[in-house]
């Protein structure tokens, strides 16, 4: 059963602590990313990544961080340094000759 | 910085009438995506537009691109109950396609259709 799963799908974080949101996929695609949605607002992406051990910053990268030891393996931390991060967090992954994005089901983070 | 614009934002309508959402980009740019959101949901990918002057249609949605005046309008013939949701545009921000850096999205047109 090929696709994108991100977990877990609802997530509490207290203030000052760091949290990590999975993403995994098996369709065999280079690229991965991370977006972040507020409620009433398009997409803005994090962080991505073309190849393994490799990525790169988005347009808003500050307070997270992510690595990417294994193709099918992408996850992203949100850390303290973050001040807001309560937003729905979608993955998603993307093949080169493929004009697409594929997103996963999302993680909806709140802060309490 | 590229900007994605869409309108309007919201949109509220009888079935059976048909309605355009625009997006309108600030940067040169060939390769144009339009995705659907549900509620609570994920997005899933509606069109993806590669050229100037591309055309896709799927049901009662027709998607266009007109890449010199940096426009994309999605079309919604005859609208059903069930073509409610969210509908974003997105854009390539570096324009190697696949979106392979990332894609700039608008903020989306929250479409009602009511009976």
């Amino acid at each position: 059963d090929g696709g994108i799963t991100q977990s877990p799908k609802y997530l509490f974080r207290k203030e000052g602590q760091n949290v990590t949101l999975s993403c995994e996929q098996n369709l065999n695609h280079d690229a991965m990313y991370w977006y972040r949605q507020d409620p009433g607002q398009g997409l803005r992406l994090i962080y991505y990544s073309q190849i393994v051990n490799d990525f790169q910053k988005g347009d808003i990268a500050e307070g997270y961080s992510v690595s990417r030891e294994k193709k099918e393996s992408f996850p992203l931390t949100v850390t303290s340094a973050q001040k807001n991060p309560t937003a729905f967090y979608l993955c998603a992954t993307g093949l080169a000759g493929v004009d697409t994005q594929y997103f996963g089901p999302g993680t909806r983070l709140t802060v309490l | 910085e590229l900007k994605v614009e869409q309108n309007p934002l919201f949109l509220s309508m009888q079935e059976g009438k048909n309605y355009t959402i625009y997006c309108n980009y600030s940067t040169t740019s060939d390769r144009l995506y339009w995705y659907r959101q549900d509620p609570g949901k994920s997005l899933e990918s509606l069109f993806v537009l590669l050229s100037n002057g591309a055309v896709k249609q799927e049901g009662r949605l027709m998607a266009s691109l007109d890449t010199k005046a940096r426009l994309s309008t999605l079309h919604i013939t005859a609208a059903v109950h069930d073509l409610s949701a969210t509908y974003f545009c997105a854009v390539d921000i570096l324009y190697s396609g696949g979106g392979a850096d990332g894609l700039t999205f608008g903020k989306g047109t929250h479409l009602i259709i009511q009976p």
